[in-house]
């Protein structure tokens, strides 16, 4: 079946420096990559999304690409805000439905 | 034009309750889906409906999980009999189709005593 992987669970990083979210993922369909990006008693809200291979993304400061070589949609930015802190999920879906399959989610801190 | 709105926002359970959380999809979308997400686990797919068609019941969720869409405006998760281990938030989000996004409501945090 779908995966996703995670490996960071919390990531701390002081204002100003650049961060790098990992997310892999398997599937045998064609897949689509989604972030979310979920505030502290917020909903999650789409960040990116991409199902072109090898093609940056960007959206408020923050991008990724989609590598279907290596199965891998990370998502970076160059110089992360306190604003940024927040719980960021990695998600799959494919040509084959509609459902997500979430990934375990990294929480971000920013500290001053 | 309106998000995906759920109420209620909080609820008390005791245990063995039945409890009824409610969902309304953003208009003309034909997506819906049921989430609960906890710390330990993360975001876990309760069910999933397309055009008002349940298309996933989410396995391990069935026995006392029980989802609902009667018309395409309006979504019900039941949980009967509720457990302490059901505490958590519930999120209904919808999308328009295959690969769109899906908007998430602001959830309902269940805690069942």
């Amino acid at each position: 079946g779908d995966s996703v992987t995670q490996t960071e669970g919390l990531v701390t990083l002081t204002k100003g420096l650049p961060v790098m979210l990992n997310c892999t993922y398997q599937t045998t369909y064609s897949p689509f990559l989604f972030w979310y990006v979920q505030h502290l008693n917020e909903a999650p809200k789409l960040l990116l999304k991409s199902s072109t291979d090898n093609k940056r993304t960007e959206h408020q400061g923050f991008y990724a690409t989609l590598h279907k070589s290596s199965s891998s949609f990370h998502l970076q930015k160059s110089s992360v805000q306190l604003s940024d802190s927040a719980l960021y999920f990695c998600a799959l879906s494919h040509n084959a439905g509609a459902k997500l399959t979430f990934g375990g989610g990294t929480r971000l801190t920013v500290r001053p | 034009d309106a998000g995906v709105t759920q109420t209620p926002r909080h609820e008390v359970a005791e245990k063995g309750q039945t409890i009824i959380l409610k969902c309304e999809p953003v208009s003309g979308h034909n997506d819906l889906f049921w989430y609960r997400q906890t710390k330990i686990q993360g975001l876990e797919l309760l069910s999933y409906f397309r055009s008002k068609s349940l298309m996933e019941d989410g396995g391990a969720f069935k026995d006392r999980f029980k989802a609902e869409m009667l018309n395409s405006s309006f979504s019900t998760l039941k949980i009967q009999p509720t457990e302490p281990k059901d505490s958590a938030v519930y999120l209904c989000a919808s999308s328009l189709n295959n690969y769109a996004e899906q908007f998430f409501g602001p959830g309902t945090r269940l805690t069942v005593l």
